[in-house]
């Protein structure tokens, strides 16, 4: 099946750094990938919607100063979150979706942020 | 969006098919129902979709309502691997919006 790489898949940063996370659909073009993040015992809460050469849709009350989407090419997608506080730490995911209706994900990243 | 509704937990012998069901009554005709795991520190894992016939492949069968407002994944033969919060997710073409799932405990 389709494959979803994501990098890091785990990192430590100082509060007020910037991390990037990137994904990568590995053996298909993705015109549309997904960014999610989950906090412990919680489900994943969909952040914002990524389309190849145009800007990212963001979800209701999540900050797209904050979390900065660059989708630009059709098999790489980047989350930076910037100025990151401990309360960013969190367990991000991306997903890809093929031409069919499947979405596959990415393994995660967890941001620790100190 | 239209919302599923899945018990919170679940609990199956090892080797015993496991039952997880899930309600969506207010789905639309073009929303496919997939099913997604996720085991922990892990992204989730298809598993299995379908609109509205059942459907099987390797790891599961999809019984669909003749109605749709319900479905149930079946997993013939649970193994402790199976261990997993299985979530039940309607969709168009937009991103995924994943409810509480169910957290599917096999004992041994």
């Amino acid at each position: 099946g389709a494959v979803v790489s994501q990098h890091p898949s785990r990192v430590i940063c100082k509060s007020g750094t910037s991390v990037k996370i990137e994904c990568r659909s590995l053996d298909f073009q993705a015109t549309t990938m997904f960014w999610y993040r989950q906090f412990p015992k919680k489900s994943l809460m969909l952040m914002a919607t990524s389309n190849e050469g145009s800007k990212a849709t963001y979800e209701q009350g999540v900050e797209k100063d904050k979390f900065l989407i660059n989708h630009a090419s059709l098999t790489l997608s980047t989350l930076t979150v910037t100025s990151a506080h401990p309360e960013d730490s969190s367990f991000y995911i991306c997903s890809a979706r093929d031409q069919g209706t499947k979405a596959f994900f990415g393994q995660g990243t967890r941001l620790t942020v100190v | 969006d239209a919302k599923t509704t899945q018990p919170n937990s679940m609990e199956s012998n090892e080797e015993e098919p496991v039952h997880l069901p899930c309600n969506h009554s207010t789905i639309s005709g073009t929303d496919y129902i997939h099913w997604y795991r996720q085991l922990p520190s892990q992204g989730p894992e298809y598993v299995i979709h379908g609109l509205t016939s059942n459907v099987n492949n390797r790891m599961a069968s999809l019984a669909i309502a003749e109605d749709r407002k319900s479905s149930t994944l079946i997993l013939h033969r649970a193994t402790l691997r199976d261990a997993a919060v299985y979530y039940c997710i309607l969709r168009d073409l937009g991103g995924m919006r994943f409810g509480a799932g169910t957290r599917l405990t096999v004992k041994p």
